[in-house]
């Protein structure tokens, strides 16, 4: 079964910093492109960041740019999110999600834009003094 | 990276059919075929319903389908049951190599 599991979400006080983690299992992590959403409390979905499968590439929002990193170990099969200068607007439940995969005359491509086929459950991250 | 615009609303009874709107612009709706759908249950992750505009992920019922015309990508949802009501959320790729969704539509059957 394919599973992703976010940890490290808490309270941390704004200009402060966390790590999310993602461990996936039940796929070949190294493959597939991966993204962090997060959804602010009563609020909409806003993408945050994604990462090829060796790391290659990454983007990221305006709203995070220059403040997070997304980096991966794929010998660990875990994503991680590095969030630094933390602000109150920052507070949300943060998800990282699969990214889907196409053949294209034979070859296998994976990008997120594809859409994002498996999802955590998501780890609550909250920016307060 | 403004949000795409979706209605916040809309309602209808069991059986009926309802259609979603998703507004963006010639730099993502309008420029690529990269838009999904996500239906949000309370409490709950998010669960792709539509990829590529118009595909369904193996699983997910043939009463949900999708369409793009111009700047605006449609789901539309046939025979609609109670299990239907959910927050369902548009996505597009953009021409900053970035994803954006949509503002949000609360479905309720009534």
């Amino acid at each position: 079964e394919v599973q992703l599991l976010e940890s490290g979400g808490g309270l941390v006080q704004p200009g402060g910093s966390l790590r999310l983690s993602c461990s996936a299992s039940g796929f070949t992590f190294s493959s597939y492109a991966m993204s962090w959403v997060r959804q602010a409390p009563g609020k909409g979905l806003e993408w945050v960041s994604d990462i090829s499968g060796n790391s290659g590439s990454t983007n990221y929002a305006d709203s995070v740019k220059g403040r997070f990193t997304i980096s991966r170990d794929n010998s660990k099969n875990t994503l991680y999110l590095q969030m630094n200068s933390l602000r109150a607007e920052d507070t949300a439940v943060y998800y990282c999600a699969k990214c889907g995969s196409r053949m294209v005359r034979g070859v296998l491509y994976y990008y997120c834009y594809y859409g994002m086929d498996v999802w955590g459950q998501g780890t609550t991250v909250t920016v307060s003094s | 990276q403004s949000a795409l615009t979706q209605p916040a609303s809309v309602s209808g009874s069991p059986g009926q059919s309802i259609t979603i709107s998703c507004t963006g612009t010639s730099s993502d709706v309008g420029y690529y075929n990269y838009v999904s759908w996500y239906q949000q249950h309370p409490g709950k992750a998010p669960k792709l319903m539509i990829f590529d505009v118009s595909n369904r992920p193996s699983g997910v019922s043939n009463r949900f389908s999708g369409s793009k015309s111009g700047n605006t990508a449609s789901l539309t949802i046939s025979g609609l049951q109670a299990e239907d009501e959910a927050d369902y959320y548009c996505s597009s790729y953009t021409t900053s190599s970035t994803l954006v969704f949509g503002t949000g539509t609360k479905v309720t059957v009534l």
